[in-house]
């Protein structure tokens, strides 16, 4: 069973720029969250997403958003790009929503605002 | 913030010896969790451990948890080089947002 796949790997973008990052969960897996890491804040959590819908957010602003397709795979978006959006970007994808057992990780984005 | 936080931030143990990483959180939970996370990659899960146990063993690993004390520990035994990695815990809370909290993790590197 194939993993978490997550696109693109890497990716340099500038400030004012947006960025959309794709993510495709393990297959029948439903639920979808997404985790930004970087090496001030460690890991926080973006957003959840199952069954299209999202069902929980963390508190990071409004130019941070997602969605989920009707496949579960599931993209996030963020405007207008700050230098302090550099980071490694997580999916992690498990079998059904608001239950946290355990999470299936992707290799990650990593995002470079310059 | 961080639910959690792990203890001692780095660890630089020699192969052999026994790796022992801790972890305190804030709130009440439904489970805790390992995770290892080698060199800036995706994170792995290792081990859940729910609020009604106070011990769990998977090869050689034994994590503990004290819920009196908000805390728990993982154990890595005979330690190997590949073990060398950031380990985390992760919390899932038992109220309010419902969503996986991570601690702030522990660096270990294995001499071999």
């Amino acid at each position: 069973k194939a993993g978490v796949t997550q696109t693109p790997r890497y990716l340099i973008k500038t400030r004012g720029q947006q960025v959309t990052l794709s993510c495709s969960p393990i297959s029948g897996h439903r639920s979808v969250s997404w985790y930004q890491q970087t090496p001030g804040q460690g890991l926080q959590f973006l957003f959840e997403y199952f069954s299209e819908t999202q069902r929980n957010k963390g508190n990071f602003p409004g130019r941070f958003s997602g969605r989920q397709f009707s496949n579960s795979r599931s993209e996030m978006n963020v405007s207008t790009l700050e230098l302090g959006d550099s980071a490694l970007y997580l999916c992690a994808s498990s079998l059904a929503v608001g239950i946290y057992n355990e999470q299936f990780f992707g290799p990650g984005t990593r995002l470079t605002v310059l | 913030s961080q639910q959690g936080e792990e203890d001692p931030q780095a660890l630089s143990i020699q192969e052999g010896e026994n790796a022992t990483m801790n972890c305190s959180y804030k709130t009440s939970i439904n489970n805790l969790q390992w995770y290892r996370q080698n060199s800036g990659r995706g994170l792995v899960h290792l081990i859940l451990i729910r609020s009604n146990e106070r011990e769990k063993h998977s090869g050689r690993l034994r994590v503990t948890l004290d819920t009196s004390k908000k805390s728990s520990s993982l154990l890595i035994t005979a330690s190997r080089a590949a073990d060398t990695a950031s380990y985390f815990c992760a919390t899932d809370p038992d109220m309010g947002r419902r969503a996986l909290t991570f601690g702030s993790g522990t660096r270990l590197q294995v001499q071999p």
